[in-house]
């Protein structure tokens, strides 16, 4: 069974700083994908990783992934308040399953 | 143009009612997808079309009946549903099945009395 952790499931942190967040899943799969969701609202794709290695970014987020260790990492660089959201990972499990992680909830605070 | 809609945006129906959940993209992509969201929880992927042929059904109960007219149009429709379907339900649409950006609908918001 296709399992999807994301950690920290909460973070609170300081604009201008940087953090990470991780996504670890069970299974062999080269396709993980990043989401953000603001409260109430719908999803919104982030990022499509495809192959071991994959590396993606746009402004203050970059994303990565390494299929070996079945980790992939959210990379947040100076934060500012509008990234204020929930991020979600979720694997593919070449079209056997599609999991999401529980998601991390993240504020950044002036 | 890359804007998938839904409707209605809410939805109150009861335990013996019959409704269905509308979702259009006319950006040519040739997979679509239906998850159900509960509160502060991940979605779950529910159903998949690729190709307007239903690919992955992910044991989702009987009440809940997906259909897709055209590669367009996805439908879902309810029947009998129970107080915990209460969710939101989200549409997507990618190019190809998974392998690309899915974008998502605003959602219907259901609620199950």
């Amino acid at each position: 069974e296709l399992k999807v952790e994301q950690n920290p499931l909460f973070l609170s942190m300081q604009e201008g700083k940087n953090y990470t967040i991780y996504c670890n899943y069970s299974t062999t799969s080269d396709r993980l994908y990043w989401y953000r969701q603001d409260p109430g609202k719908s999803l919104e794709s982030l990022f499509v990783l495809l192959s071991n290695g994959a590396v993606k970014q746009e402004g203050r987020l970059m994303a990565s992934l390494d299929t070996k260790a079945r980790l992939s990492t959210l990379h947040i660089t100076a934060a500012v308040h509008d990234l204020s959201a929930t991020y979600f990972c979720a694997v593919d499990n070449y079209g056997q399953n599609f999991v999401f992680g529980p998601g991390t909830r993240l504020s950044v605070l002036p | 143009d890359t804007e998938v809609t839904q409707t209605p945006k809410h939805l109150v129906m009861g335990m013996t009612n019959k409704k269905s959940l509308k979702c259009e993209q006319h950006m040519g992509h040739r997979a679509m997808y239906w998850y159900k969201q509960k509160a502060k929880k991940p979605p779950e992927l529910m159903f998949v079309y690729s190709y307007e042929k239903l690919s992955i059904n992910e044991s989702v109960p009987s009440r809940f009946s997906p259909e897709c007219p055209n590669s367009s149009l996805l439908n879902l429709h309810l029947h009998a549903l129970q107080p915990e379907d209460s969710a939101l339900y989200l549409c997507a649409s990618s190019q190809e099945p998974y392998q690309e950006t899915q974008y998502f609908g605003p959602g219907t918001r259901l609620l199950v009395l």
